[in-house]
């Protein structure tokens, strides 16, 4: 079954440096989220990004966020100057918008664990 | 109010029974729901789409009432593999395709 790869795994980085997490949706679909949880908390929404621009985001999406679509398969998500509560799991979706646009179904890479020290 | 409402739990269940979790969203216009499961420290994974009409999956059901803006899951059966934080999750909120997510509701299953 296709999946979403997300890497590394796990990010350990200072404050204020700037972090890059990766994403490789699934080849065929079209739509691309990321979404992050702290730790306990629920699963919060980011950004969307569709036809090399951002369709969606979250008050949580400030300045201090970028997404980019650099080639035909990488997703990134960078955060310029990481603070403390930036610490979470950062998850990436996609969902392929065919026939199955009104259900809408986003499949889930495995997260990267970022540690803000 | 929250935007998906979901009890936190945790239901601790024998394995056998029958568990059900009940979820409430706060806007009307929401346009597709879903059950997903999270395990600790993994990805939500999608359990199973929820339709007006009610739909089945083996020993999942799903319910959706728009009327009063209620989700259920049914487990029947329960099997020890079915502990995990349960999901609901509800899309077309504020006219968003994004994903708005419940607090999830842990369930245990014991031998």
């Amino acid at each position: 079954e296709p999946e979403v790869t997300q890497t590394p795994s796990h990010q350990v980085t200072q404050m204020g440096q700037e972090v890059i997490l990766r994403c490789v949706p699934i080849s065929n679909h079209l739509y691309f989220y990321w979404y992050r949880q702290i730790l306990g908390q629920k699963v919060e929404f980011l950004v969307s990004f569709y036809n090399n621009e951002i369709s969606e985001k979250s008050e949580i999406f400030d300045d201090q966020f970028s997404v980019e679509r650099p080639d035909g398969s990488n997703f990134t998500l960078k955060i310029r100057s990481t603070k403390l509560e930036d610490s979470a799991m950062y998850f990436c979706a996609s969902f392929d918008r065919g026939g199955l646009l009104a259900k809408n179904i986003q499949y889930f890479g495995a997260g990267t664990r970022l540690s803000v020290l | 109010r929250k935007e998906v409402e979901q009890d936190p739990g945790p239901f601790n269940v024998p394995e056998g029974a029958t568990v059900a979790f009940n979820c409430t969203y706060s806007n009307s216009a929401s346009q597709s729901f879903f059950w997903y499961r999270q395990d600790c420290r993994k990805e939500p994974k999608l359990l199973m789409s929820v339709y007006s009409s009610g739909n089945e999956d083996g020993r999942f059901t799903a319910q959706l009432n728009r009327a009063s803006q209620y989700i259920s899951l049914l487990i029947r059966d329960s099997k020890l593999s079915d502990s995990a934080t349960y999901l609901c999750v509800v899309t077309g909120l504020t006219g968003r395709r994004a994903l708005t997510f419940g607090s999830g509701t842990r369930l245990q299953v014991q031998p």
